[in-house]
């Protein structure tokens, strides 16, 4: 059975630092989501990784994927308070891309002023 | 365009009553997905549409839980009769279909249902 788990589960931090948020599965996959969801909102898409090495950016945060190990990062840089929320990775095993998703248990983040 | 949408936002019933809840997905996408997060617990699939017909349903807790999607356009899921460990958020999503290529899935707002 596929496992996700990231770490922390929960992060409080001030506006200004930077930090890593850690996604490790336990089946190979190369499809990776990382999600926002704001208090009583959707789950939001911030990234899509769908290979090895990849890496992409949008503003403050960046995500990157490494197959072989079996890890996904989102790593936060300067925080603002904007970006508090809690944040989702979930993974695609199936290889058509089409599949169920299996979700870790998500980042609560909470970023002070 | 208009997202994910999801009827109720909110659903409060007593144990063995029935609960009926309904997702529109994008227009125009083939897949529709269900999940549930039940408090303190990951967000768990529990079925996949395309179209018209049942994917994968390998995520249904049981026998009690209904799902369907005629003609292909909006869902319903049906628990019957409830108990108070559905209780949770249930999110419905979509995606466009074959030879979309990277198949990203759009969340709707989610019901959270409250059985009592």
């Amino acid at each position: 059975e596929l496992k996700v788990e990231q770490n922390p589960l929960f992060l409080s931090m001030q506006e200004g630092k930077n930090y890593t948020i850690y996604c490790n599965y336990s089946t190979t996959s190369d499809r990776l989501y990382w999600y926002r969801q704001d208090p009583g909102k959707s789950l939001e898409s911030l990234f899509v990784l769908l290979s090895n090495g990849a890496v992409k950016q949008e503003g403050r945060l960046m995500a990157s994927l490494d197959t072989k190990a079996r890890l996904s990062t989102l790593h936060i840089t300067a925080a603002v308070h904007d970006l508090s929320a809690t944040y989702f990775c979930a993974v695609d095993v199936s290889g058509g891309g089409a599949d169920g998703l299996t979700f870790g248990k998500g980042t609560h983040l909470i970023i002070q002023p | 365009e208009a997202g994910v949408t999801q009827f109720p936002s909110h659903s409060v019933i007593e144990k063995g009553q029935t609960v009926t809840l309904r997702c529109d997905p994008i227009s125009g996408h083939d897949n529709l997905y269900w999940y549930r997060r039940v408090m303190g617990k990951e967000i768990k699939f529990l079925l996949h549409f395309v179209k018209e017909s049942k994917q994968d349903e390998s995520g249904m807790p049981n026998n009690r839980f209904l799902a369907e999607r005629t003609g292909g356009t909006y869902s319903t899921l049906k628990v019957q009769p409830a108990e108070l460990e559905d209780s949770g958020v249930y999110f419905c999503a979509s995606s466009q279909g074959v030879g979309a290529g990277v198949y990203e899935q759009y969340f709707g707002p989610g019901t959270r249902l409250t059985v009592t």
